[in-house]
């Protein structure tokens, strides 16, 4: 399919370990976003790249939260020592145009930390 | 103050009916606003886009804009038991950043 994809879907990781979250867009779309949703919340703003640049970086709630998109394609997002507190969805969406104003979105990666 | 505020429902309609959402938001700078759907267990889906103050009709969704009012409606006419989901609004601003912030959504049951 030519939709976003994201893997794992689901990862479960011990509290400490480092997790890589990996993203694949829609083939030439220019905006890259990743999410994190926690149950019964939306989405929320994590960082944002166009193309392979990291425009906006103000939703990462901590300095263990890393985000790459070194190619201007593919994504990971790296969690390290990750806390209980990082359980969440995931989400990755990308966007034709700059700015990405009408996105598209991945079906997730669901983390449980333990 | 949330930035995106929605009633979180559960929002109750019978089937044939119309569903009528509300969003408000606080950026007066903002530029676009979204509606997506999203089934349980699933990730959001663009339904409507709207960037200009008046009404956007697609088939039986119609989004409304107020900038004045800092006020989004999403109307679903004939409501169908597979409209029932969460219905997120989303707001998205260039002045400062690049961040699409999301209300917590409004759950729709439409009864057969």
């Amino acid at each position: 399919g030519a939709g976003v994809s994201q893997s794992p879907r689901y990862k479960v990781a011990k509290r400490g370990q480092d997790v890589a979250l990996r993203c694949d867009p829609i083939s030439g779309h220019v905006s890259l976003f990743w999410y994190q949703q926690a149950l019964g919340q939306g989405p929320e703003f994590l960082t944002y790249f166009q193309n392979e640049a990291q425009l906006d970086k103000s939703g990462l709630p901590s300095d263990r939260f890393f985000a790459e998109r070194p190619e201007g394609s593919v994504s990971t997002l790296k969690i390290q020592r990750t806390q209980q507190e990082d359980s969440a969805v995931y989400l990755c969406a990308s966007s034709l145009f700059a700015g990405g104003d009408e996105q598209f979105f991945g079906p997730g990666t669901r983390l449980t930390v333990l | 103050q949330k930035e995106v505020e929605q009633n979180s429902g559960p929002l109750s309609v019978p089937e044939g009916a119309i569903a009528s959402l509300n969003c408000t938001y606080s950026d007066r700078g903002s530029q676009s606003f979204f509606w997506y759907r999203q089934y349980s267990g699933k990730s959001p889906e663009l339904i409507m886009s709207i960037y200009s103050n008046g009404d956007k009709e697609d088939g039986r969704f119609t989004a409304q804009l107020n900038k004045a009012s800092q006020y989004v409606s999403l109307l679903i006419r004939d409501s169908q038991p597979s409209d029932s989901a969460t219905y997120l609004c989303a707001v998205s601003s260039h002045t400062g950043g690049f961040k699409t912030i999301f209300g917590a959504g409004t759950r729709l049951f439409v009864k057969a």
